[in-house]
């Protein structure tokens, strides 16, 4: 099994739409949880970090689940520009990022 | 931009052949990790180096090495190249602060290695 999964999508959907992402996550030691953002051939940049309490920053709220070892990722009001693939992260103090495999999202005029 | 520069953007070798990849961390920051990402997968860590020693490792094969230099840049070395090695390689630096559990890694834009 691996460390993190996601849904690989793609999600497709319309401009201004509501859009959810899930991760798992099975190492239960993990601290550190990021949503990282990659745009096609290019390097993967930090979203937002996750904190226990539930975390959001404009249009974009991030939410931790540490009993069910998952994480979420909610955008609102979609834009053309958030097309991109989305990396859960988590990692254990220190330790390299362990990272999801993405999930694919375009957002459809 | 990050601060964080990987030498070269692409490259093309030959099954076998030897590659050097190189990455120019952020100023002030001590640790560069490097990961391979395949097309449609996340980034795989590969190893990490603090200070210019190894500190951590992922599931490669010893003909992946690295190195650190005491200004903290970092390259990494690949020997006997194999169709499957073609990847971004993305390098990423941090500087770890004693007792923090969240330190944002800062990624390069990558060396694209395609073996033929």
């Amino acid at each position: 099994r691996k460390e993190v999964e996601q849904d690989p999508g793609p999600f497709n959907v319309p401009e201004g739409a509501t859009v959810a992402f899930n991760c798992t996550y099975s190492n239960s030691a993990s601290q550190s949880f990021f949503w990282y953002r990659q745009d096609c051939r290019k390097e993967p940049k930090l979203l937002m970090s996750v904190y226990s309490s539930g975390n959001e920053d404009g249009r974009f709220t991030a939410q931790l689940n540490r009993a069910s070892q998952y994480i979420s990722l909610l955008i609102r009001d979609s834009k053309l520009s958030d097309s991109a693939t989305y990396l859960c992260v988590v990692n254990r103090g220190n330790t390299p990022l362990v990272f999801g495999k993405g999930t694919r999202l375009s957002v459809i005029a | 931009e990050t601060g964080v520069t990987q030498s070269p953007t692409h490259l093309i070798k030959t099954r076998g052949q030897q590659v050097t990849l190189r990455c120019s961390s952020q100023s002030g920051h001590n640790t560069v990790s490097w990961y391979q990402q395949a097309l449609g997968q996340g980034p795989q860590f590969i190893f990490q180096y603090y200070r210019e020693e190894e500190n951590g490792r992922g599931n490669f094969p010893p003909r992946f090495s690295g190195l650190q230099f005491p200004n903290y840049s970092s390259e990494l070395n690949v020997n006997a190249l194999e169709l499957d090695d073609s990847a971004l390689y993305l390098c990423a630096s941090s500087s770890p602060r004693q007792g923090a559990t969240n330190t944002e890694a800062f990624f390069g834009q990558g060396t694209r290695l395609t073996v033929v």
